[in-house]
């Protein structure tokens, strides 16, 4: 089993409606969770981070957090086209120092 | 305030030769991170750097090598250099062991 897994897409959906990314992690020990954008040939740009379970939100965009279910989403409201990007999931083991374990993303595309 | 910024953004090698790659963290940053991302893959954590000491390594073989400074600059350099070792190398840096921010990647290509 994967330690972070998300579906590798793409998924596609119409200029306007909402998105929904999913990332399910292994390991119970996992404090902080991430969600970055990564656009073709650029490198991950950070969009939220979430600690505590429930949801927490910016702008157009809601991370939920459930630990017990060892589940993380990002939700994206309005989708537009230039939200088509792939969307990376990455924990953090914090009694493992700190690095960040990625998922292999999502690729998103919003159609007009 | 400059970001992280990484050296050079591309280069081409030939198998078994080295390379060296740099990063410069963000201001105030004194943690460096490195990643391999190869095509269609998330990134893969090298190891990490704080106050110039290896602080953690991922399941990376020893050809893997790295470097941080006194100013938290750091460097990678990779020996013996495979067709697989192919990818784009992303630096990221943090003043705390969360919300890192990365650079624009250095493109490698082992032909």
């Amino acid at each position: 089993q994967k330690e972070v897994e998300q579906n590798s897409g793409p998924l596609s959906v119409p200029e306007g409606a909402i998105a929904s990314l999913n990332c399910t992690y292994s390991d119970r020990g996992s404090q902080s969770f991430f969600w970055y954008r990564q656009y073709s040939g650029k490198s991950p740009e950070l969009i939220m981070f979430i600690y505590s379970n429930g949801d927490k939100e910016d702008g157009r965009f809601t991370a939920q957090l459930n630990k017990a279910s060892q589940y993380v989403s990002l939700l994206i409201r309005d989708s537009q086209p230039s939200d088509s990007a792939t969307y990376l999931c990455a924990v953090n083991l914090y009694n493992q120092g700190g690095k960040l374990i990625f998922g292999q993303g999502t690729e998103l595309s919003v159609k007009p | 305030d400059a970001g992280v910024t990484q050296s050079p953004t591309h280069l081409i090698k030939t198998r078994g030769q080295q390379v060296t790659l740099r990063c410069s963290p963000k201001s105030g940053h004194d943690t460096v991170s490195w990643y391999q991302q190869a095509l269609g893959q998330g990134p893969q954590f090298i190891f990490q750097y704080y106050e110039e000491e290896e602080r953690q390594r991922g399941n990376f073989p020893d050809r893997f090598s790295g470097h941080q400074f006194p100013n938290y600059s750091s460097e990678l350099n990779v020996n013996a250099l495979l067709l697989g070792d192919s990818a784009l190398y992303l630096c990221a840096s943090s003043d705390r062991p969360y919300g890192y921010t990365f650079g624009s990647g250095t493109r490698l290509t082992v032909v």
